[in-house]
């Protein structure tokens, strides 16, 4: 089984509707991350959570919350999706001593 | 403020010719570096890093990085590429210690042809 999950794979959905992407993982780690993938401009971070109560904005969380609902749960929600919110989502995560990140298999979201 | 500059955005090679793709960073602090690759719709797989120590890296697949802090550069190489080589390589910086995050350039494609 995959250490990092991510659910669902694909989504297409309306502007205006509410979306949450799931990531889950079997790697025990503290750290987990949303990145956003868009051609050209490489990964782009979204939030990042250091502990189950320690939640931090990225570069580009405007239009995004997350929840951490346990250590190995964290999720991302898109409150009202918008057509330039489409893009590959990951989910990755680290050890607390150290700065690998294992990344999930992605979410690639349309918002039509 | 850290930053990663990949020098060229797409790289067409033969196979069996060598290849490097270039990576620079800007940073305050001591860094750890990162070189990820995605292959054609699948996540990010670390391909090799460069925490402390000798300053040659090698991934089990032949590819092979320096870190050169003078020129703030981390530059991957391989001296034959494959067809299997094809993907998109992305060199990541990290502040380590409480930061943690990465900070990751914009992506280079290799595309190698027969």
């Amino acid at each position: 089984d995959a250490d990092v999950t991510q659910t669902p794979r694909n989504r297409i959905t309306k502007t205006g509707k509410r979306i949450m992407l799931e990531c889950s993982q079997t790697k025990g780690h503290d750290r987990m991350y949303w990145y956003r993938q868009d051609p050209g401009l490489g990964l782009q971070l979204i939030y990042y959570s250091f502990d189950v109560k320690d939640i931090n904005k990225g570069e580009i969380s405007d239009g995004y919350s997350v929840s951490r609902q346990a250590q190995a749960k964290f999720s991302l929600s898109l409150e009202s999706a918008i057509p330039n919110q489409t893009a590959l989502y990951f989910c990755a995560t680290s050890d607390l001593y150290r700065d690998e990140q294992f990344f999930g298999p992605g979410t690639r979201l349309t918002v039509l | 403020a850290q930053s990663v500059t990949q020098l060229d955005s797409q790289v067409p090679v033969f196979e069996e010719a060598p290849v490097e793709l270039r990576c620079n960073y800007s940073s305050s602090v001591s860094v750890y570096l990162f070189w990820y690759v995605q292959y054609p719709n699948q996540g990010l797989q670390l391909l090799l890093k460069y925490l402390s120590g000798s300053t040659l890296v090698e991934s089990i697949n032949g590819f092979e990085a320096e870190f050169n802090k003078s020129q703030t550069s981390f530059h991957l190489r391989k001296p034959s590429v494959h067809i299997s080589d094809t993907a998109e390589y992305f060199c990541a910086v990290s502040g380590g210690g409480s930061q943690g995050n990465l900070i990751f350039g914009k992506g280079t494609k290799l595309s190698v042809k027969p």
